[in-house]
This record gives structure tokens, C-alpha cells and sequence, in this order.
């Protein structure tokens, strides 16, 4: 079974509108992380969050804001969605803030925007 | 500049063949890992080598810091070995903010 559930697996979105991603760890993790991958740059870091609390924010725009309602969950609403948002978006947990060595990455989101 | 390079790009094997995948960075060295990106899908932790030499069944890694560049090597591969694999450097402040190369597309061919 998943331990990082990311929903959903497959969005498409029209320029202007607004979307949320889903994510879930069930692993016990105090720290969830966005990344994002697309088509023309490597998989690049976008926030941190350490029990809840925003810990780095390397996201220029703030059209993308996440939340996180539980430990366990940190959705990313993006706003004023533009074609160059389109990109698979993981979502990925660690024991704790820093901890590298067991980062576990969801499935991601794929997202078009057309 | 791009602070981590992947090289090749693209690497086509038969199977059986060994494959060495090089990552090398541009700033110094605090933590790299090796991911497995399966076409479409998540990743996996391949290893974890801040440095030194680390194997596990026919994957070695070796990372070599005062040189900047580490190495996974796959010995006699597999088709199931296709994928993508992904060096990415931890910076020192935050090792959860990975820094990643562009990858490497790994075609195993029967």
C-alpha cells in the first residue's frame, strides 16, 4: 500500500483557474516537502513544512500556497494557473526536518494547464 | 549554472552489460543520494552516500567529496534496471531540500 498518497493522479486545468493537490503520509513523518518536475528543469525543491509549520519556501510566486489542516497532510492550492505551471508535482515526507537519508516521495500529480 | 550534472544523458545497454552513471557538482558537498524514477512514476531511494564507497547487490556508489562527483554503478543489468536515475545533493542547511541533476534514461534492451 501507498504510504504517500498524492490525488489526484491526473489534473487538467485551464489558465486562470485555481487547483489544490492532495497529500497524505501515513508513515508517522513530522516533515512534508513539495517538489516539482517539469519538462524542461530538473525536479526542484518548492517547500518544507516541520510539524506544520513552514520551514523554507523556495517558490518565487505566491500563487502557490500550501496547507496543511493535519501533521499528516500538506495540500498545495496554485492559483491564477498558467501553462508554465504545468509539471508532475510530488509530495515527499521525512522523519524529521533535514533528514534526507528517508525521504519517501509520493506518485505525484500531474498537472496540465491549457 | 546548473549545480548538479548528470552524465549521460541517455544510455542505452544490452542486457547483461554494466552501466556507470557519473553525477558531479558544481558547490561543495554535503549530502547526495541516488534516486530510481520509474517512466511516469515516483522515486525511490537508491542510495544515500554522503561518501565513500556503498553496494548493495549489483549497485555500487561511490562518491568522492574533495572531487565533487559521485558514481552508481550497475553490473550486469537487467531489463527491469530501465528507468531514470537521479543524483541529487542535500544542501547544508536543510538536508530535505535536494538539489537534482537532470537524470539519466537507462534502456536496457534484451
Amino acid at each position: 500500500d501507498p504510504k504517500i498518497i498524492q490525488k489526484p493522479k491526473y489534473l487538467v486545468a485551464v489558465t486562470g483557474s485555481e487547483k489544490i493537490l492532495i497529500c497524505e503520509q501515513y508513515l508517522g513523518h513530522n516533515a512534508m516537502y513539495w517538489y516539482r518536475q517539469s519538462a524542461k528543469k530538473p525536479l526542484e525543491f518548492m517547500f518544507s513544512y516541520s510539524y506544520q509549520k513552514l520551514m523554507d519556501n523556495q517558490t518565487a510566486s505566491s500563487r502557490f500556497q500550501p496547507q496543511s489542516s493535519k501533521k499528516n497532510h500538506l495540500d498545495l492550492q496554485i492559483t491564477a494557473l498558467k501553462p508554465d505551471d504545468s509539471a508532475t508535482y510530488f509530495c515527499a515526507s521525512s522523519p524529521d526536518w533535514g533528514d534526507a537519508e528517508t525521504l519517501y516521495f509520493g506518485s505525484g500529480t500531474r498537472l496540465t494547464v491549457l | 549554472g546548473q549545480q548538479v550534472q548528470q552524465s549521460p544523458t541517455s544510455l542505452v545497454l544490452q542486457e547483461g552489460e554494466n552501466a556507470e552513471l557519473q553525477c558531479n557538482f558544481s558547490t561543495s558537498l554535503n549530502s547526495m543520494q541516488w534516486f530510481y524514477q520509474r517512466p511516469g512514476g515516483s522515486l525511490i531511494s537508491v542510495f544515500y552516500n554522503p561518501s565513500g564507497t556503498k553496494q548493495s547487490g549489483r549497485l555500487t556508489s561511490t562518491t568522492v567529496i574533495k572531487e565533487r562527483r559521485s558514481s552508481l554503478h550497475i553490473s550486469s543489468s537487467q531489463i527491469t534496471d530501465s528507468g531514470t536515475y537521479l543524483c541529487a545533493m542535500g544542501m547544508n542547511y536543510n538536508q530535505g531540500k535536494l538539489i537534482f541533476g537532470q537524470g539519466t534514461k537507462l534502456s536496457i534492451k534484451p
